[in-house]
Order: structure tokens, then sequence, then C-alpha cells
């Protein structure tokens, strides 16, 4: 599946590191989603993004920052981090709206991200 | 609040047997439910969605899953297991209004495949 494509696909950061994460789809959707897997815990939906706009923050610390814009694109910014943040960060996008849906959505295959 | 519990966080079955992995879901409306797959090192792929047509839905790899809303069940079936199963999947669920594509996740089951 190329539809979702997530760089880079692992990524070792220290605490006082910065580092973006990056997503892009390829299949003409408008909403676009970060989730956090960690191991043994259900999948945590982080933002959700409609046409460019924000419209879901599941209280993720604000050292997590999304950035999309347009589209096609969706970043997610990092400082600070812990090493409890470690986990597999899962970008998805779907063909949704607000008045329709929703639809299945399509994931990437991850960024692996280990905090030191 | 809508939410989804996977009963068992792991299933072994043997190579040919039957596969059913159990989803039980809690939503105020009628929902959408969907199966995810996912293998090691990978994202989540769709294996199949219900959303109102049929009640016994078809998907991908020879998976099935029928809806029962008595039973608020959605559960996952293949007929004969193949190696290439192992995998851990995940049941989500979605009301059917104005929720701009949020799905809620089950905690995931872990299929091993034995030969």
């Amino acid at each position: 599946e190329t539809g979702v494509t997530q760089t880079p696909r692992h990524l070792v950061m220290g605490m006082t590191n910065k580092k973006s994460l990056k997503c892009e789809q390829h299949l003409g959707h408008n909403a676009m989603y970060w989730y956090k897997q960690s191991a043994k815990k259900p999948l945590e939906l982080m933002f959700v993004y409609n046409f460019k706009e924000q419209t879901e923050n599941n209280s993720v610390p604000s050292r997590f920052s999304p950035e999309c814009p347009n589209s096609s694109h969706l970043f997610l910014h990092l400082h600070t981090l812990q090493p409890e943040d470690s986990a597999l960060y899962l970008c998805a996008s779907s063909q949704d709206t607000p008045r329709t849906g929703p639809y299945e959505q399509y994931f990437g295959p991850g960024t692996r991200l280990t905090v030191t | 609040a809508q939410s989804v519990t996977q009963l068992g966080s792991h299933v072994s079955v043997s190579e040919g047997a039957l596969v059913l992995l159990r989803c039980n879901y809690s939503s105020s409306v009628p929902p959408y439910l969907f199966w995810y797959v996912q293998y090691p090192n990978q994202g989540l792929q769709l294996l199949l969605k219900y959303t109102s047509a049929a009640t016994l839905v078809k998907g991908i790899n020879g998976f099935e899953a029928e809806f029962k809303k008595s039973e608020t069940s959605f559960h996952l079936t293949k007929p004969s297991a193949h190696m290439s199963d192992a995998a851990e999947y995940f049941c989500a669920v979605s009301e059917r209004i104005n929720q701009g594509g949020k799905l809620i996740f089950g905690q995931g089951t872990e299929l091993s495949v034995k030969p």
C-alpha cells in the first residue's frame, strides 16, 4: 500500500531534541489523522484534520505539535519528549467530511519513535 | 459513548482451522463497524466494513464478519487459517452521525497460526 507514506520509518531522539514526522497521502482524501500505538494499548487518536482545519485534539501534550499545510500533507513536530512517548506513530487519511461518512481510513506504515 | 471490546488479546489456531475473533461494540445509534489487520512493522490495512447493507460482510483474504444487532457483535471469521494470517487484528466502530471520521478501536487480538 503506497497511498499513505510516512517518513522517517524509524527515529531515535534524545529528550532535548526537536524532530518532525511527515505524512503524505496520494489518495485525494480530505481528512488526515495522527495515532499513537503503544505496546499493549489500544490505538490512541491524537489529532484530526479536515480540509486542513484541526477538528480534534485528544488532550495531547503540547510537546506534540501538528501541522497540516494542505490536504495531502501532515506533520507532527516533536520537542522535549519523554521516554514514555516512545511508540509507533501512525498517520491515516480518509474521504470524510463533517457531513458525510465515516469512510474507512487508510494507514501509513508508521514511524517507530524511540526517545532516549 | 462508543466503545469496542475484543475478547481475547491472543488467539492461537492450527493451520486449516477455523478462525474466530470476537468483537462487541457499544453505541447509542446504528454504527459503522470495521476490521483492520496489522502485520509486523506495518500500518493497519482494512479487511472489511459494515455500513448497514448486508449483515454478513465479506472482506479480503477470505475473511468475513457478521453484524448481529441483538448481540451488539461483529465477530470476524475465516473458515481455514493460513500461516500468512498471523497478525494483529483490530475492530473499530464509528457512529452514524457527524463524527468527522473518528474511529474507536478495540485493544487488538494477536492471531498466531501453528503449522
